[in-house]
């Protein structure tokens, strides 16, 4: 059975204070490892997918790495707008090769950014 | 450029009432999932299903609850009889073939009095 575990369960940083977010998977052949946002009473928001170990992608104060077991979400210089839930999500391969579909979530990081 | 639609956001149903939830996937997209998310906890997947096709429903409880996606109109996911576990946000994503770009909708939440 798939498995996502977030770390830590809530982070607290002061603004333009960087850190990291970790997800550890385990899954039977990884066809992609996502990355959302979600704010209060909102849908999850597409950050990144990364599909291969050693895999990198960045976007404004975000870098999003992957390994074979675990993937961080990096922060630099975090604002407060950067507050919100982070999801990690796994999606398995399915026979053959092809996607699976379904996602695998983790229970989410509930990043505060403090001015 | 519509997103993945939802309605209605907010529902509010008593005991032994039906609840059904709709979703609109976005243009070009012809794959629609379920989830639900229970208060304090993560978003657990219940039903993958193609126009007039169930692909996946291994997270779907098996008494109750049912999905659809037909030829024409969107994907309607139905709660018969709904009890107070039932409350919870409802989110529906959308993908085209292959399961690129993967976009959520803003959810439905369930309320059960």
């Amino acid at each position: 059975e798939d498995q996502v575990t977030q770390s830590p369960e809530a982070l607290r940083l002061q603004e333009g204070e960087s850190s990291s977010l970790n997800c550890s998977y385990t899954v039977s052949g990884l066809r992609g490892l996502f990355w959302y946002r979600q704010d209060p009473g909102k849908g999850p928001e597409f950050l990144f997918t990364l599909y291969s170990a050693g895999e990198e992608k960045e976007k404004e104060r975000l870098k999003a790495t992957l390994t074979k077991k675990e993937s961080f979400l990096h922060i630099t210089a975090p604002k407060p707008e950067d507050s919100a839930t982070y999801l990690c999500a796994v999606q398995a391969l399915g026979a053959g090769g092809t996607s699976y579909g379904k996602l695998t979530f983790g229970q989410g990081t509930i990043l505060t950014v403090h001015p | 450029n519509a997103g993945v639609m939802q309605n209605p956001r907010h529902l509010v149903r008593r005991r032994g009432q039906e609840a059904r939830l709709r979703c609109s996937p976005m243009k070009g997209h012809s794959h629609v999932y379920w989830y639900r998310q229970l208060p304090e906890e993560g978003l657990k997947f219940m039903v993958y299903l193609q126009k007039e096709n169930i692909i996946d429903e291994s997270g779907m409880p098996k008494e109750r609850f049912s999905a659809e996606f037909p030829k024409e109109g969107p994907s309607i996911l139905r709660i018969q009889q709904v009890v107070r576990g039932d409350s919870a946000a409802y989110f529906c994503a959308s993908s085209p073939a292959g399961g690129h770009g993967y976009t959520f909708g803003s959810g439905t939440r369930l309320t059960v009095v």
